[in-house]
């Protein structure tokens, strides 16, 4: 069974540093992967979707980056602002379509 | 925009109630999951649909049931509520075929707490 990992699993900067985020995956045989934000109480929000020909993906302040044969993932937060401040997962979907998440970073961006 | 709406946004109910936990989509999506969610708690899969009456259990053993049908529509019920189905429910759906490049879309998520 897949198995994701997230490093660290909390992380406090203070504002304007960039920062990366660390997912691992244990079975390379994978067809997209997906980093989404979750805000306390909230529900996902999509940030970044890499399919497996890929290797990275942009938008705004945010990369991610896609390294299948090694089995991992990093997310680069440029500038970094309080409200970048939540959780992250990322998630990755392999053979038969299922989705596995990660167990998050949580993120806390300082004034 | 929200693609992916799910009602009530917050339930306090007593136990023993009924109750259906409601979620819709205006994408076609063919895939449609319910994942529970315990506070600052990794997601766990309790139920997915394929398409129109298809339904599958997920990897977390769950008293609810669901039914797909409709394309759009993929409601969650609990017959019995009880203390412990206290949490946070997410529906996502997602286009069939995740090598086509598709990801998932979430939806604002039930808080249900069962007094």
């Amino acid at each position: 069974k897949q198995e994701v990992t997230q490093i660290p699993a909390a992380l406090s900067v203070p504002e304007g540093e960039n920062l990366v985020l660390n997912c691992s995956f244990t079975d390379s045989a994978i067809y997209n992967l997906q980093w989404f934000r979750q805000d306390p109480g909230k529900g996902l929000t999509s940030l970044l979707l890499i399919q497996s020909s890929q290797r990275e993906q942009t938008s705004g302040r945010l990369n991610a980056s896609l390294d299948k044969s090694s089995g991992r993932s990093t997310l680069y937060i440029a500038a970094s602002q309080p409200g970048d401040s939540a959780t992250y997962l990322c998630a990755v979907i392999g053979t038969g379509n299922q989705f596995y998440f990660g167990t998050g970073t949580s993120l806390t961006v300082i004034p | 925009e929200a693609d992916i709406y799910q009602t009530p946004r917050y339930l306090v109910i007593g136990t023993g109630k009924k109750i259906t936990l409601e979620c819709s989509q205006t994408m076609g999506h063919d895939k449609m999951y319910w994942y529970q969610q315990d506070p600052g708690m990794e997601l766990h899969l309790i139920h997915y649909s394929y398409g129109v009456n298809s339904t599958e259990k997920g990897d977390l053993s769950s008293e609810s049931t669901v039914s797909r049908i409709r394309t759009e529509h993929f409601p969650l019920t609990l017959e019995s509520a009880r203390p412990s189905h206290t949490s946070q429910y997410l529906c996502a759906s997602s286009e069939y075929g995740g090598q086509s490049g598709y990801g998932y879309t979430f939806g604002s998520g039930t808080r249900l707490t069962v007094v």
